[in-house]
C-alpha cells in the first residue's frame, strides 16, 4: 500500500539523549514535512524539503535537524532531547513544494515521543 | 498575526447534522483545506476550497466566504464513525499552510 512509514511507533527518552525519528515514502513525491501537534495547537512545521538535496525551516526548527539524501527518506534528529520536545511528530509529503489545491498532503501515522 | 480559531470541542447525535465553523485572519489567502483525523491516527484530506460558495462531497459538504473570512464543514447523516478532530488549514500568501488546533466531534448515539 503507498503510502508514509514513520518509525518508532512510540518511544520514552531520556533528556539529553540523541534521537532520529525516520520517515519514509513510496509515492515518489518531491516535497516532504515533519510537523508536531500538541495538545490544544494546531500542527506546527518543523523542517520541510522541496526537493531531495534541499531543506528548509518552518515555524520551529529550534533543536531539530533533517537531511534529505534521496526522494524517499526524511530524517529527523533530535541531537540533544529536552522535555518540551514531547510531542507526537506527523511526517508528511506532496507531490510538490508550496501548498494549493493540487498538492494535498499525506501523512504518515506518527510517532510519540515523550521525554523525561 | 495569523490566526484560525475553532471550536475546541462540539458533540451531535448519530443521523444528525453538525456545522463546525472556521474563521481565519491570515496575511492573503490562497485555499483552505479540511481533515479528519481519528484519535492516534493521521490527518486525511477532506476538502479544500478557494472560491466562495459550497462543495459538495457525499455526506460532507464544505463552505467558504472569503470576505468574511470563513468556512464551515457540514457533516449529514452523522454516523459514529464520524467522531474524529476536523482541522482547518489555510494557505496564506506565502503559500504556507497555518492549521487551526482542531475541533473535537463527539458523535451520540
Amino acid at each position: 500500500i503507498a503510502g508514509i512509514t514513520q518509525a518508532p511507533t512510540s518511544q520514552i527518552l531520556a533528556a539529553g539523549r540523541r534521537m532520529t525519528l525516520r520517515c519514509t515514502q513510496d509515492m515518489r513525491h518531491n516535497a516532504m514535512y515533519w510537523y508536531r501537534q500538541d495538545l490544544g495547537l494546531g500542527l506546527r512545521l518543523i523542517h520541510y524539503s522541496n526537493t531531495a538535496g534541499t531543506t528548509g525551516k518552518g515555524e520551529v526548527p529550534d533543536g531539530y535537524s533533517v537531511s534529505r539524501a534521496n526522494t524517499d527518506d526524511f530524517p529527523l534528529t533530535l541531537a540533544s532531547a529536552v522535555p518540551s520536545q514531547t510531542s507526537v511528530y506527523f511526517c508528511a509529503s506532496s507531490a510538490s513544494g508550496g501548498a494549493s489545491g493540487a498538492n494535498v498532503l499525506t501523512f504518515g501515522a506518527g510517532s510519540r515521543l515523550t521525554v523525561l | 498575526g495569523q490566526n484560525i480559531d475553532q471550536p475546541t470541542e462540539m458533540t451531535a447525535t448519530e443521523g444528525a447534522i453538525v456545522q463546525i465553523n472556521c474563521t481565519y485572519q491570515t496575511s492573503g489567502f490562497n485555499g483552505l483545506f479540511w481533515y479528519q483525523q481519528h484519535a492516534g491516527e493521521a490527518p486525511t484530506f477532506l476538502s479544500y476550497n478557494v472560491l466562495d460558495g459550497l462543495e459538495e462531497k457525499g455526506r460532507f459538504s464544505s463552505f467558504l466566504s472569503r470576505s468574511k473570512g470563513y468556512s464551515y464543514l457540514l457533516l449529514k447523516e452523522l454516523q459514529m464513525k464520524d467522531s474524529a478532530s476536523y482541522l482547518c488549514a489555510v494557505i496564506d500568501s506565502n503559500y504556507q499552510l497555518i492549521w487551526g488546533a482542531g475541533t473535537k466531534l463527539i458523535i451520540k448515539p
